[in-house]
């Protein structure tokens, strides 16, 4: 069976530092995607980056970047110069071509201080 | 539309009613999702569509889930006979392709409906 898992539950990371969010999943394809959404207290779903496991490159978006680790089946994302908007859910997803189908994992809560 | 419209943003039903969610996926998009997220955080996958036809539908508790997506209509996702547990926020997404290689496999999630069985 395939599966995402997040293992911590909850950070916190004080304004303008770095956060590193953990995700490890399990699958035997080779071909896969791999998402990270934000989900602020608004309840709307936003994508945050994607990886694609053919590219050996990290992906990254402006603050934010993913180490991307194929053999470890690990996929974490760093959030660099954190801002109080960044507090939010921070789901990683999976997913695998022709599926249609997204696994997600439970969730990281994620809060920025001030 | 450019964005996925889920109506109506909160239902409140008691147990054993129906209840009934509607997702108009954006213009364009030929695959739409259903997810079910429970206490703000597990999204369970329920069905996929490929336009009006079902893709998957391995998450769906047939006795009292249905869902349709008929061509020029929101799709619809129905409970009948609603339990206590069917409480939780139920989000529709679409994307273009589904996922696949070469195109976008990005997911445009909806608001979400929030279902409140009492």
């Amino acid at each position: 069976a395939q599966t995402v898992t997040q293992s911590q539950p909850e950070m916190s990371v004080q304004e303008a530092e770095t956060v590193t969010l953990s995700c490890t999943y399990d699958t035997s394809e080779n071909n896969y995607y791999l998402f990270w959404y934000k989900q602020p207290p608004s309840r709307q779903m936003i994508l945050v980056i994607r990886q694609e496991a053919y590219k050996q490159q990290n992906a990254t978006e402006n603050r934010f970047s993913v180490n991307f680790q194929k053999a470890a089946k690990s996929f974490s994302l760093k959030i660099s110069d954190s801002q109080l908007g960044d507090t939010a859910m921070y789901f990683c997803a999976f997913t695998t071509s022709g599926t249609y189908k997204y696994i997600f994992g439970t969730g990281t809560r994620l809060k920025v201080l001030a | 539309g450019e964005e996925v419209a889920q109506t109506p943003k909160h239902l409140v039903r008691g147990e054993g009613q129906k209840a009934k969610l509607y997702c108009a996926p954006i213009k364009g998009h030929s695959y739409v999702f259903w997810y079910q997220q429970v206490l703000k955080n597990e999204f369970k996958f329920l069905i996929s569509f490929q336009n009006e036809n079902v893709f998957d539908e391995t998450g769906m508790p047939k006795e009292r889930f249905s869902a349709k997506c008929l061509p020029n209509s929101p799709c619809s996702l129905e409970i009948q006979a609603t339990k206590l547990e069917d409480s939780a926020v139920y989000f529709c997404a679409s994307s273009q392709s589904g996922t696949g290689p070469a195109t976008n496999e990005k997911l445009f999630f909806g608001s979400g409906t929030q279902l409140s069985v009492l």
